[in-house]
């Protein structure tokens, strides 16, 4: 039972280029979120997935897209990156929405944009 | 919206219980009590939570204030694994506060 998984854990990227974090959950949770957390900003909603086949905005979202594939599985797309998105990219699962569930993280991924 | 306030930081010994306070005086009473908490270099890691009653898991005991003005995360014997940034938030059911938002935390130290 791995829990949260992230990949990659670190990456890179020139100003423009793009790439996709990938997610997935082995404890069949509803509920994935997309989360940014830089210094002194605390962590920021990106993207959520309610569940399987619906996606939403959170606080934001500008410069992202997700993707979820299926139930297990929550992908963030940063189409062209930008030094403002340089960040600790963190997902999470629930079992639902509702604020009396508890989120489990991943490890998160260490993005540097150049 | 109901916010908290926490130390910055509090230090402990190894093996010594931890007491960590958290003030939410506008708290409402759709508003949830949780704490999480995140390791270094590491994903926030969820610990406890709780509406009234006093809460206790594997990890930690979460005393409520009566009136729930306050609450203390309890960490009955603390390790070395232990220190980390510990975030007190409410979470409210009437709007759905479905995202997480931290605030600075109270990073503890525990001295081996």
């Amino acid at each position: 039972n791995a829990g949260v998984t992230q990949t990659p854990k670190f990456q890179v990227l020139k100003t423009g280029q793009s790439m996709t974090l990938q997610c997935a959950q082995d404890m069949n949770h509803n509920s994935m979120y997309w989360y940014r957390q830089d210094p002194g900003m605390g962590l920021r909603l990106i993207y959520y997935s309610a569940s399987e086949g619906t996606t939403d905005k959170g606080e934001v979202p500008n410069g992202y897209n997700v993707s979820r594939l299926n139930k297990r599985e929550f992908s963030l797309r940063l189409e062209s990156a930008a030094p403002s998105q340089t960040s600790v990219y963190f997902c999470a699962s629930s079992v639902g929405l509702r604020p009396t569930y508890e989120q489990y993280f991943g490890p998160g991924t260490r993005l540097t944009v150049t | 919206d109901a916010k908290t306030t926490q130390p910055n930081s509090m230090e402990s010994n190894e093996e010594e219980p931890v007491h960590l306070p958290c003030n939410h005086s506008t708290i409402s009473g759709t508003d949830y009590i949780h704490w999480y908490r995140q390791l270094p270099s590491q994903g926030p890691e969820y610990v406890i939570h709780g509406l009234t009653s006093n809460v206790n898991n594997r990890m930690a005991s979460l005393a409520i204030a009566e009136d729930r003005k306050s609450s203390t995360l309890i960490l009955h014997r603390a390790t070395l694994r232990d220190a980390a940034v510990y975030y007190c938030i409410l979470r409210d059911v009437q709007r759905d506060d479905y995202k997480l938002s931290f605030g600075a935390g109270t990073t503890v130290t525990v001295r081996a």
